[in-house]
């Protein structure tokens, strides 16, 4: 089946920038997602971009996306300790009612 | 996100219980989805409900057994469950037809002893 894949863990000091990478193989994908989950709670929408863009910038976060490379990245500028939590890719077609998830990257943010 | 409750967001279960899991959405969406989400394991899908109906069962076995009323609420009722049952079980919720995206529930942290 299509797949989506993160690295498992991703470790920064506070102020740094971080980067999520994420890759699919769905060549139909037509909405890509990013959600963060903090302790003991659910996952939470943080920023989303459609197929037909290159990069979408939300505050600190910054979405980039390569549709040829099936490529997304999640930038997080001057990350915070508040920012240590798991980041779940997902993506979803037109045509399709389901998404599918990474299993997620576990950011932790060292002061 | 506050517009989807669950009920209760913690709960423990001997093999020989019957327990329910309680999902609500606000938000005026059509689509429902439980999630079963284990340590170290990606999000497992398990039921999809669209205007009521169940759409999607991903081989998830019968001591799980939902209930859709409305398409503002979801259970999941639990019978005879396993220990290896034990994880945190996602509500999510989501009007189709739209570019809209998933909004999920807390959670409700399950432990099967």
């Amino acid at each position: 089946g299509e797949d989506v894949e993160q690295s498992l863990f991703l470790s920064v000091r506070e102020g740094d920038s971080s980067v999520i990478n994420c890759t699919y193989t769905d060549s139909s994908s037509t909405y890509l997602y990013w959600y963060k989950q903090e302790p003991g709670a659910g996952l939470q929408l943080l920023t989303y971009i459609f197929s037909n863009m290159d990069m979408k910038q939300d505050q600190r976060l910054t979405v980039l996306l390569n549709k040829k490379d099936k490529h997304l990245s999640l930038r997080i500028a001057d990350t915070q300790t508040g920012d240590s939590a798991i980041y779940f890719c997902a993506e979803r077609n037109f045509n399709n009612n389901d998404m599918r998830f990474g299993a997620g990257t576990r950011l932790t943010v060292k002061p | 996100e506050t517009g989807v409750t669950q009920t209760p967001r913690h709960l423990v279960m001997g093999m020989t219980n019957k327990k329910s899991l309680k999902c609500e959405q606000h938000l005026g969406h059509n689509a429902m989805y439980w999630y079963k989400q284990s340590a170290k394991k990606p999000l497992e899908l398990m039921f999809v409900y669209n205007f009521k109906e169940q759409t999607e069962n991903n081989s998830v076995p019968s001591r799980f057994s939902p209930e859709c009323p409305n398409s503002s609420h979801l259970f999941l009722h639990l019978h005879t469950l396993q220990p290896e049952d034990s994880a945190l079980y996602l509500c999510a919720s989501r009007r189709t037809g739209t570019l809209m995206a998933q909004y999920f529930g807390p959670g409700t942290r399950l432990l099967v002893l």
